[in-house]
């Protein structure tokens, strides 16, 4: 167990909806990153996100939100889903705003849009 | 644009050989480079790091290398084990904080 959990493991909904995929870092750790990972993909980054406040975006798309909540936890919203959003989509906190003290990567949400 | 390049999918080495695995970049911004190692139905989790000021750095098993002139790093693994056997991430850092990484290279060692 890293430390950092992410729900639900395994997400499958239709094109279209909308989903909701929850991220809680580490104790203590006041930074949350997002990450996509397609098939022969690398790890694509999202966001970031440093004690509730957005630090940092990637390459998301205007579909996808983001935010983190007082409490640290993070939520990352997914709507408009296409077929091409199947994907892991990890998150990962880090105690500082720094990602060379390395970041701890949760477990990975599996979505499959069908 | 991949700014982080793993050109090798994959990797199959004796056990008790050396692993070596290489990454490219483009940037030559990037302060930090990372390496990550991910096991099947696992987050990847942090191995080792190096700064852009070394060319070197060690730790156990693993030594990272990075060469700034070719936008060139690579891991070592020596000796190779079993469980070492995973996917690993090479990563990047850029000014604005951003981690970079790579498509990731598949290493099997066979006992």
């Amino acid at each position: 167990d890293s430390g950092v959990t992410q729900t639900p493991k395994h997400l499958i909904t239709a094109t279209g909806q909308r989903v909701t995929l929850r991220c809680s870092p580490r104790s203590g750790d006041l930074s949350v990153y997002w990450y996509q990972q397609s098939l022969d993909q690398g790890l694509q980054f999202l966001i970031q996100y440093y004690n509730g406040e957005e630090r940092a975006k990637g390459n998301i798309l205007e579909r996808f939100s983001a935010q983190q909540f007082p409490d640290l936890h993070s939520e990352l919203n997914l709507s408009s889903l296409e077929l091409g959003d199947s994907a892991l989509y990890f998150c990962a906190s880090s105690a500082r705003d720094r990602a060379n003290y390395g970041y701890t990567f949760g477990s990975g949400t599996r979505l499959t849009v069908v | 644009d991949q700014q982080v390049k793993q050109n090798s999918p994959s990797l199959s080495v004796q056990e008790g050989r050396i692993s070596i695995l290489n990454c490219d970049y483009t940037n030559s911004m990037f302060d930090y480079f990372l390496w990550y190692k991910k096991y099947p139905a696992e987050g990847p989790t942090f191995l080792i790091s190096i700064s852009s000021i070394k060319d070197k750095n060690e730790d156990g098993r693993f030594t990272v290398f990075l060469n700034k002139s070719a936008k060139h790093l690579s891991l070592h693994i020596v000796p190779s084990q079993p469980g070492d056997s995973a996917v690993y991430f090479c990563a990047a850092r850029d000014g604005a904080n951003n981690l970079f990484f790579g498509t990731g290279t598949r290493l099997t060692v066979i006992p």
